[in-house]
This record gives C-alpha cells, structure tokens and sequence, in this order.
C-alpha cells in the first residue's frame, strides 16, 4: 500500500515567519513529488514539483527532496495570511495516478 | 476560460437516486481521472482514463461507472446513492507524458446524500 504521510496541524506561524512543511512517502520507487495548495471549498493547485534529490526554489516556495530519506518538504517564506490553507503533498511512479497525504493545515497569524 | 470545468457546482439527492458528473477539459490533456475528496480532506483516486481508454479503476463499487466519449471529456454516473457517497469529487487532467506539469484540477463537485 503506498501510503504518503503529512502532519494534519494545524501549523501556526506568524505573519513573516518562515513555514515548514513535511512529507514522507512509502514508495521506494517514486519518481516525481508535487505539493499542492488548497484554499477551503476550492480545488486543489499546484505550486510547486520536484524530481531530483536537493532544492527547488520558486519566489517564496522551496522544495527539498531526499529520496534516501524519502522525505520531501516545502519552505515557505516571509509567510503572509494569504498562505493559510491546507498544503497536499503528493507523489507516483512513472504515469501512476498522483498519491496524496491528508494535508497540512497552515495558519499565519497577522 | 474554464481549463477544467465540471458540472454541477452542488449536488443535493436522496439515497438510492442515481446522478452524473460531468467533466471538460480544453487544455488538449490525454488523460483525466477522478478523485473523491472525504470529510477529512483525503483525495483518493477512483479512476484513471487515457485517451478514452480506462487504465486504472481503484477499489470503487460497481454503483460507480466511469465515461469518457473523447479524451476532453470524462463523466462519473452514480447509481443507487448511499450516505456514503457524500463527499466532493474531482475531476482532473494531465498530459501522460509530461508528468513534471502535475494536474489540474476542475472546481469540484459537492455531492450530499440525505
């Protein structure tokens, strides 16, 4: 059973902050790693994917991937309220469907 | 203009009634799927469609069956509704082999069963 664990939170980090959220997956074989955000009562959006073992970085958003590890995370600076939702990381193998975790609750406080 | 576009927005129907989703994609995606999204926020896969042609069906009841006329299209009908069933369901697309662009996913279809 591939199985991709998340925190639930909810995270709470003041306004400015830097937020850290953390993602394991089970699969061994997991080739590509996504995090998503979704706002209460919308769709999922993509913010952020990763492929290779190290950093990614996109405006205020880093991604770190340790397949070693089999960690992946997502850096949020200078943290705004607008940042408050929940974040989904979500993994496959090859053209496998997309895994999800069940999500990180973020809250920045003004 | 709508990249994914699914219908109806809301979905309010008695146990045992049978109802569809529809979902439309104009982005020139090969492949959608649907996706059920419980209380707790979990999205979990049901179904994987590629050109038109099913390639993965998850451990779904057979109340539930999949269409897709054309690659831009992808319905779910539902029959014999239960409690269960509520939840909001995603439409969503990707092209197979472009993986690193991720999908994108339609506004979601709040399915309620009394």
């Amino acid at each position: 059973q591939k199985e991709v664990e998340q925190n639930s939170g909810p995270l709470s980090v003041p306004e400015g902050a830097i937020a850290s959220l953390n993602c394991t997956y089970s699969d061994r074989g997991s080739q590509s790693f996504f995090w998503y955000r979704q706002y209460s009562g919308k769709s999922p959006e993509l913010i952020m994917s990763i492929y290779s073992n190290g950093d990614k970085e996109d405006g205020r958003f880093t991604a770190q991937l340790n397949k070693a590890s089999q960690y992946v995370s997502l850096l949020i600076r200078d943290s705004q309220p607008s940042d408050s939702a929940t974040y989904l990381c979500a993994v496959n193998r090859g053209n496998t469907p997309l895994v999800f975790g069940k999500g990180t609750r973020l809250s920045v406080i003004a | 203009d709508t990249a994914v576009s699914q219908t109806p927005k809301y979905l309010v129907t008695q146990m045992g009634n049978d109802k569809s989703i529809k979902c439309e994609q104009n982005l020139g995606h090969d492949t959608m799927y649907w996706y059920k999204q419980d209380s707790k926020k979990f999205l979990k896969i049901m179904f994987s469609y590629n050109n038109k042609e099913l390639i993965i069906n998850e451990t779904v009841p057979n109340r539930f069956s999949p269409k897709s006329p054309d690659k831009a299209h992808l319905n779910l009908h539902i029959n014999s509704l239960e409690l269960g069933d509520s939840a909001v369901y995603f439409c969503a697309s990707t092209l197979r082999d472009r993986p690193i662009y991720g999908y994108t996913f339609g506004s979601g279809t709040r399915l309620t069963v009394v």
